[in-house]
Parts: structure tokens; C-alpha cells; sequence
């Protein structure tokens, strides 16, 4: 069965050093999320990609952060200067649409980013 | 107005018996509900999803009941089984398919 996979599973950075987070979305999907969790809290919608181009983004994802679909298969989260406060599990997300059948968003494992 | 309530933060039910996980939301805009299930150091999968114009929707043990005029929603896991052990989410959705997740419930079943 297909699946979203993300990498690295782990990473841990020192505050103000910059992090790609990746993820490889299912191969016929054409939209994609990215979601954080911060430990022991609910998961947080961050930002949508369609279409090479931002849908929408949450009041978290500010400056520090942005999207980039590099080739016809990966898609990265990145984070200029991380602070305390990124310390968080980062989910990335895929669907074949946003509506009907293709409507379902599948998850990936996560990557927990630690900022010390 | 994004913010879906959800209660209880853990429960606690014997083998066989009915887990019920209760939502809320404010936002009208709202068009579709799915229900996720998180296994510790997963990412969270759709369980069970339903839209505002159904009043239930049933898939093998598990129902979800859906009052619009009240704006809230509940899930229902029948003859629940240590397996189903996990985090529930429950969340909205907007016209661009962006989740919003509720706190999340911890469910544990006792054999």
C-alpha cells in the first residue's frame, strides 16, 4: 500500500541553525500539508501546497518557515533559524484532491525535531 | 472559530464494552469531519469520516453521531478490543481541505 514516508525520523539542532524536514507524498497525489505536533498537544495545521504554490498557511507558519517542492517527488519543509519553541513532531500530509473520494489525507510518520 | 473541543483527554474501558469520544466546533464552514486514530510514534490515520448533511455514518465497530444543530459530534467504538488502544483525534475540515484537530483522547482498553 502506498504511504507517505518522511525523513530524517529524528533530528536535533542547535537554536538559530536552520532545518529541511522531508517528505516523499503518496506518487499520485497532488496536494500536501505539512502539520506539527508539539508534545502531549493537538496536531496543528500549518501550511497547504498546491500546484508548486502555496493554498493556505496558519498564523504559525511565519517568516521563519516555508515549502518547496524541489523535483516531481519530494516535498520540504524548512526552517530558517529554529527557536525552543519548533521543538515539535512535524507531520507531512498528502491527498489526491480536496474534495470526494480523493479527499483523504494520509499521514506520514513524522520527524521530531528537538532545538536545544 | 478554527478550535474543534474534544473530551475526554484519556479514558479507560474494559474489554467489550463502548468507548465514546465527544467533539465540538464553532465554525459553520466546517463541511467535513474525520475521525483519526494515532498508534504511539505514528502519524495519525483516517479512521472514520463523515459530512454535516448525515446524521450517522457506521463502519464495523465504529459510529460516528453527528448533531449539526447542536455542532457536535461524537465517536463510538462498539465491543472495543485492546488493539484499539490508542490516541483518537477528531477534526474539521475547511473548502480547502486544512485540518483542524481536536486535543486528542487517550483510550486504553482493559483485556
Amino acid at each position: 500500500e502506498p504511504e507517505v514516508t518522511q525523513t530524517p525520523s529524528h533530528q536535533v539542532t542547535q537554536m538559530g541553525q536552520e532545518v529541511i524536514l522531508r517528505c516523499v507524498p503518496i506518487s499520485n497525489h497532488l496536494y500536501f500539508y505539512w502539520y506539527r505536533q508539539i508534545l502531549g498537544q493537538k496536531v496543528e495545521f500549518l501550511v497547504s501546497f498546491y500546484n508548486n504554490e502555496i493554498s493556505e498557511k496558519s498564523e504559525i507558519f511565519d517568516d521563519q518557515f516555508s515549502v518547496e517542492r524541489p523535483d516531481g517527488s519530494n516535498f520540504t519543509l524548512k526552517i530558517r533559524s529554529t527557536k525552543l519553541e519548533d521543538s515539535a513532531m512535524y507531520f507531512c500530509a498528502s491527498s489526491a484532491q480536496v474534495t470526494g473520494a480523493g479527499e483523504t489525507q494520509y499521514f506520514g510518520p513524522g520527524t521530531r525535531l528537538l532545538v536545544l | 472559530q478554527q478550535q474543534v473541543k474534544q473530551s475526554p483527554q484519556s479514558l479507560i474501558v474494559q474489554k467489550g464494552g463502548i468507548s465514546i469520544i465527544n467533539c465540538a466546533y464553532e465554525n459553520t464552514a466546517f463541511d467535513y469531519f474525520p475521525w483519526y486514530q494515532q498508534f504511539p510514534g505514528k502519524g495519525p490515520a483516517l479512521l472514520i469520516a463523515i459530512r454535516p448533511d448525515v446524521s450517522e455514518k457506521k463502519e464495523g465497530r465504529f459510529t460516528i453521531s453527528f448533531n449539526k444543530s447542536a455542532k457536535q459530534f461524537s465517536l463510538h467504538i462498539m465491543d472495543s478490543q485492546p488493539g484499539d488502544s490508542a490516541t483518537y483525534f477528531c477534526a474539521a475540515r475547511t473548502g480547502a481541505n486544512n485540518l483542524f484537530f481536536g486535543t486528542g483522547t487517550r483510550l486504553t482498553v482493559i483485556p
